[in-house]
């Protein structure tokens, strides 16, 4: 219950395409959704996150969008660039825990 | 900006020896974590410590594990006696006051590579 899925595993995008990563979860004391980028070698950073108050919420060109009812989330990446290229890992807070659920993660490569 | 660090970047070591890996959390968080990701898989959470005690832990963090804020600027994991498959990257993350919002903001990490 404790678990976030993701898919896909991996993603290729043509640049300028949209990319799109998608997330599901069980455990509805979840109430913090962030998505964070990790380039090889280096730390997960923070990329953008949403409460489950909202269905939707954009920086910039990156967009995640929240269905409570369905217990799904996704991450809309727009004009995709080859600086994107990187992993992303979806994840998830629960009221209790606080610390991190993270999803399998999805590896994207936005071809130029 | 501030920033997680980490230290070492890379540590070796042959199984069985005890390890210390090295955080210097944002400085004005009261919450710290250690995270660990074997290489090509998802980042997994160890130990969260929140006013000088382990507030939570994983199944991963049995008896070897252990960890310690020695000063007010450090935070450390121990593996007291490294096994093979403790091989991984090792995250250290923080997070900022209490009613703050859940940002965990991670180092840059420590591979620990134990042969």
């Amino acid at each position: 219950q404790q678990q976030v899925k993701q898919s896909p595993q991996s993603l290729i995008v043509q640049k300028g395409g949209i990319s799109i990563i998608n997330c599901a979860y069980e455990n509805t004391a979840f109430d913090y959704f962030p998505w964070y980028q990790q380039f090889p070698g280096k730390g997960p950073a923070l990329l953008i996150a949403i409460r489950p108050d909202v269905s939707e919420k954009k920086e910039g060109r990156f967009t995640i969008s929240f269905n409570k009812s369905a217990k799904q989330f996704s991450l809309h990446i727009m004009d995709s660039q080859p600086g994107d290229s990187a992993t992303y890992f979806c994840a998830a807070v629960d009221t209790g825990r606080r610390a991190l659920t993270f999803g399998s993660g999805t590896r994207l490569q936005v071809q130029p | 900006e501030p920033e997680v660090t980490q230290t070492p970047s890379h540590q070796v070591t042959q199984m069985g020896q005890e390890v210390i890996l090295r955080c210097v959390p944002i400085s004005n968080h009261l919450y710290f974590y250690w995270y660990r990701q074997i290489l090509g898989q998802k980042v997994e959470f160890l130990v969260s410590f929140y006013n000088n005690e382990i507030s939570e832990k994983s199944e991963i963090f049995d008896d070897q594990f252990s960890v310690e804020r020695p000063d007010g600027s450090n935070f450390t994991l121990k593996i007291r006696s490294t096994k093979l498959e403790d091989s991984a990257m090792y995250f250290c993350a923080s997070r900022g006051r209490q009613g703050s919002r859940d940002e965990q903001y991670f180092g840059p990490g420590t591979r620990l590579t134990v042969t």
